[in-house]
């Protein structure tokens, strides 16, 4: 079935690193792959999210690459702070269809 | 900026019990989904609605559950005799479809006695 995998799980990075995630998906079908940020207790917030018709975008110090030969796709932080530590999520999906969540990744950003 | 709404907050209920999860979704918005999410696991989808019938469910959206658009702006989930297995974090979701951002509601917790 419908599956994405999503590396690591867990991730500690000092302020002002890089930090990267990775997420893959199954259906080669998807074509809307957005990234949702959780900090405990929270709903899931859109950060970020890539179409199948775009290989790269950014915002500010977010970005995130889709492969979709490999159906790999990543979220990059830059300059991390503090405030981004919180538990990151991968989706994908077609269109007007479910997403399908990753497992998450609990980002920890050391000041 | 318009939000996702969701009630209640949280809600505790005995095994066996109905109950009903209610949401608000934005307004211009057409497509509508449940997710959950059980403690320390990822997002679930559950089931997705427009125009006015479930255009895809889950595995886990069993006869036990169903959804309505009572009027114009809630969105429900019920779920007709609980288990202890079904208590997880609710979230509802709104979009207005075309592979477009879905929006997240904040959230019902819901406990299983």
């Amino acid at each position: 079935g419908e599956n994405v995998e999503q590396h690591p799980s867990t991730l500690s990075v000092q302020e002002g690193d890089s930090a990267v995630i990775k997420c893959t998906y199954s259906d080669s079908a998807s074509n809307y792959f957005p990234w949702y940020k959780q900090e405990l207790g929270k709903r899931p917030q859109l950060i970020i999210d890539i179409r199948s018709n775009v290989g790269e975008k950014k915002d500010q110090r977010i970005a995130v690459t889709l492969n979709k030969t490999a159906k790999h796709f990543s979220l990059h932080i830059t300059e991390t702070q503090p405030e981004d530590s919180a538990v990151y999520f991968c989706a994908a999906g077609i269109d007007t269809d479910k997403l399908i969540f990753g497992t998450g990744t609990r980002l920890q950003v050391f000041p | 900026e318009p939000e996702v709404t969701q009630t209640p907050s949280h809600q505790v209920t005995q095994m066996g019990q109905e109950v009903i999860l209610r949401c608000v979704p934005i307004s211009n918005h057409l497509y509508f989904y449940w997710y959950r999410q059980i403690l320390g696991q990822k997002v679930e989808f559950l089931v997705s609605f427009y125009n006015n019938e479930i255009s895809e469910k889950s595995e886990i959206f069993d006869d036990q559950f169903s959804v309505e658009r009572p009027d114009g702006s809630n969105f429900t989930l019920k779920i007709r005799s609980t288990k202890l297995e079904d208590s997880a974090m609710y979230f509802c979701a709104s979009g207005t479809g075309g592979g477009e951002t879905q929006y997240f509601g904040p959230g019902t917790r819901l406990l299983v006695l």
